[in-house]
């Protein structure tokens, strides 16, 4: 059973418009996330995190809100640019500091 | 530059041939790990280490072995007693275990079992 979902496998955007990516996850113990970027054949490189202590966490054009009544997080990516066009991961950290991975959302920046 | 390499990037193999997937970081970092990466699904642990010639079972470490005698290198060996090996792997590192510490990858191998 996936512990951390994301339930849209693609999102098209227009350039300059925002970009929201999804993420729940069903374990109410995990209380850290990170958000990775991946380009085809590469492995994937961190964008952002955010502790369950926090709501929000802002990084340049990237903001991860954490709702965890909800258990649900999203990523923001404003405004979206050409080169944000990646596979981006949601991960949660389990109580032995593991990482559980989403499978995955497919962005893609229209220009 | 400090980085994680792995190599090679492609990999093509006989079935019933054990292979060995090299992975080299000089970030001093004390963790290592190795993921497997399928289309459409998220990345699942094979196998990982906290120290020097210490490591621990993933998810899916049937079919996989490991070795860590030094701390630059974590070699995963595919056995043929893995199933399904065609596979993207993904090796990583960070400073340590039992933290919040962010991971580092490498850029994949791409293994193919024909």
């Amino acid at each position: 059973d996936q512990q951390v979902k994301q339930n849209s496998p693609s999102l098209s955007v227009q350039e300059g418009r925002i970009s929201i990516l999804n993420c729940d996850y069903t374990n109410s113990m995990f209380d850290y996330f990170l958000w990775y970027k991946k380009y085809p054949a590469e492995g994937p490189t961190f964008l952002i995190s955010i502790s369950s202590i926090k709501d929000k966490n802002e990084d340049g054009r990237f903001t991860v809100f954490l709702n965890k009544s909800a258990k649900h997080l999203s990523l923001h990516i404003v405004p979206s640019q050409p080169g944000d066009s990646a596979v981006y991961f949601c991960a949660a950290m389990d109580s032995n500091y593991q990482l559980i991975w989403g499978a995955g959302t497919k962005l893609i920046i229209k220009p | 530059d400090g980085g994680i390499t792995q190599s090679p990037k492609y990999l093509f193999r006989k079935e019933g041939q054990n292979v060995t997937l090299s992975c080299e970081q000089n970030l001093n970092h004390d963790a290592m790990y190795w993921y497997r990466q399928d289309p459409g699904q998220g990345l699942r642990l094979i196998y990982y280490s906290q120290i020097v010639n210490d490591f621990q079972k993933g998810d899916i470490a049937e079919g996989y072995s490991v070795s860590r005698e030094k701390k630059e290198s974590f070699p995963l060996t595919v056995t043929s007693a893995q199933k399904n090996p065609t596979a993207f792997y993904l090796c990583a590192s960070s400073i340590a275990t039992g933290g919040r510490y962010e991971q580092y990858f490498g850029p994949g191998t791409r293994l193919t079992v024909t």
